[in-house]
């Protein structure tokens, strides 16, 4: 089936500009993550979904960050104003529930996000 | 805290031989399941390989194993017979009892596989 799709797989924007980026997870997989990848870096967490659970927002960096997820599927990852430190691969992953310590989850393509 | 720490940035292996990635965790959390990943240069996280805390054998997926050593807290990927392919970033992350909504990631090691 289909795996975790992201889109754009590139942005670039002007300093001070708002962007969005969506994710689309796997069919059927309730649990949904953002992850922020630094040039040459791991991954950090940003934000955690899971059904109709109020989301775990302790990851984001400020609060210039939000997403949401409508309808239990499709997520949007937006950053205000966004600022040079941004600059970034976001990286979306999905599970199947995502509540417990065996869950694998499965990653997107990723988009790479670069502040002018 | 959960932390995951590689201490390998970069490697190097001949083709066809194995290889050893080192990871080593730590958590307090009496259950958790480790992963490991890896990166190409395009950038997608492909999964490759589990092993949870009360696994009693060791995981092996095709050429990968997982070198699970409990009371060392150490999960090391072995990759056998080296193929050009494998050259990418390679991660270990782990997932814990209390903290499933997240992984927690290393930083990485980079393996060149030489022809």
């Amino acid at each position: 089936g289909a795996g975790v799709s992201q889109s754009p797989s590139n942005k670039v924007t002007e300093k001070g500009k708002d962007v969005e980026l969506r994710c689309d997870p796997i069919s059927g997989h309730t649990a949904l993550y953002w992850y922020r990848q630094s040039l040459g870096q791991g991954l950090e967490f940003l934000i955690y979904f899971q059904g109709n659970s109020a989301p775990d927002k302790s990851g984001l960096p400020s609060d210039r960050f939000s997403a949401e997820r409508t309808g239990g599927s499709v997520s949007t990852l937006t950053i205000q104003r966004t600022q040079q430190e941004d600059s970034a691969v976001y990286l979306c992953a999905s599970s199947w529930e995502g509540t417990a310590s065996t869950d694998t989850q499965y990653f997107g393509p990723g988009t790479r996000l670069t502040v002018l | 805290a959960q932390k995951i720490t590689q201490t390998q940035p970069g490697m190097f292996v001949q083709e066809k031989e194995a290889v050893t990635l080192d990871c080593t965790y730590d958590t307090s959390d009496p259950s958790y399941g480790l992963f490991w990943y890896k990166q190409p240069s395009s950038g997608e996280m492909i999964f490759l390989i589990y092993q949870g805390s009360y696994d009693q054998q060791n995981a092996t997926e095709g050429r990968y194993s997982l070198n699970f050593q409990k009371a060392r807290k150490s999960a090391n990927l072995v990759i056998s017979a080296s193929q050009l392919g494998d050259s990418a970033m390679y991660f270990c992350a782990m997932s814990t009892q209390y903290n499933f909504n997240k992984f927690y990631f290393g930083s990485g090691t980079k393996l060149n596989v030489k022809p």
